[in-house]
């Protein structure tokens, strides 16, 4: 399969605790971007990459948030000092080009913060 | 600011009966139109887009759009529905003189009854 993966899919943690999520996105896309999605609600922007630079960042992305793309190619978007508001399913995309439309989502992680 | 609507939380629809699932958008600029479908548990799949041309677009599963400049709308249709279309679906928009982050509306549930 050489779309979009996420790891993990699911993590449960306890407040205050950090956690980590990966996004491998698809080969050869230079855009990778976080969206955050809690329930009844569409995914909402977090942050973009144009290879290593991240060009964006949505207000919705505290300073416990971070994203990293080191190399161009995976992603990791860290958030320390849980809270219970966190809990949602995290979205990672990818597109590719100059004038790339399409992005192309993973499957999501799901935390849940206790 | 960039804005989707999508006014119905639900659609019930027969099988074999055609569906509409609405849409209407706000940019300052040229839009580029997006839905995508989310099953349970599952992250985003691309359906179909909008960016120039043909008001009338053809996607995936045998879903088409229908791009209304004058109503601001992008409402997607299907002539004959499946149960198997059943599923949260989302209209996005995005400005791409502004930026490249996609703004999602909060998605309709489908639902095709037997």
């Amino acid at each position: 399969d050489t779309g979009v993966s996420q790891n993990p899919r699911h993590k449960i943690t306890k407040r205050g605790q950090n956690v980590t999520f990966r996004c491998d996105p698809i080969s050869e896309h230079n855009r990778l971007y976080w969206y955050r999605q809690t329930l009844g609600q569409g995914p909402e922007f977090l942050t973009y990459f144009q290879n290593e630079a991240q060009l964006e960042k949505s207000r919705l992305l505290s300073d416990r948030f971070s994203a990293e793309r080191p190399k161009g190619s995976f992603s990791t978007l860290e958030i320390q000092r849980t809270e219970q508001g966190d809990s949602a399913m995290y979205l990672c995309a990818s597109s590719a080009g100059l004038l790339q439309e399409t992005q192309y989502f993973g499957p999501g992680t799901r935390l849940l913060v206790l | 600011a960039q804005s989707v609507a999508q006014p119905e939380d639900q659609v019930n629809v027969a099988e074999g009966n055609p569906l509409t699932v609405k849409c209407t958008y706000s940019v300052s600029g040229n839009p580029y139109l997006f839905w995508y479908v989310q099953y349970p548990n599952r992250g985003l799949q691309f359906l179909l887009k909008y960016i120039t041309g043909d008001n009338l677009v053809k996607g995936s599963y045998g879903f088409e759009a229908e791009f209304n400049k004058s109503q601001t709308s992008f409402h997607l249709k299907k002539p004959s529905a499946l149960v198997s279309d059943s599923a949260l679906y989302f209209c996005a928009v995005r400005d791409f003189a502004r930026d490249d982050k996609i703004i999602f509306g909060k998605g309709t549930r489908l639902h095709i009854l037997p």
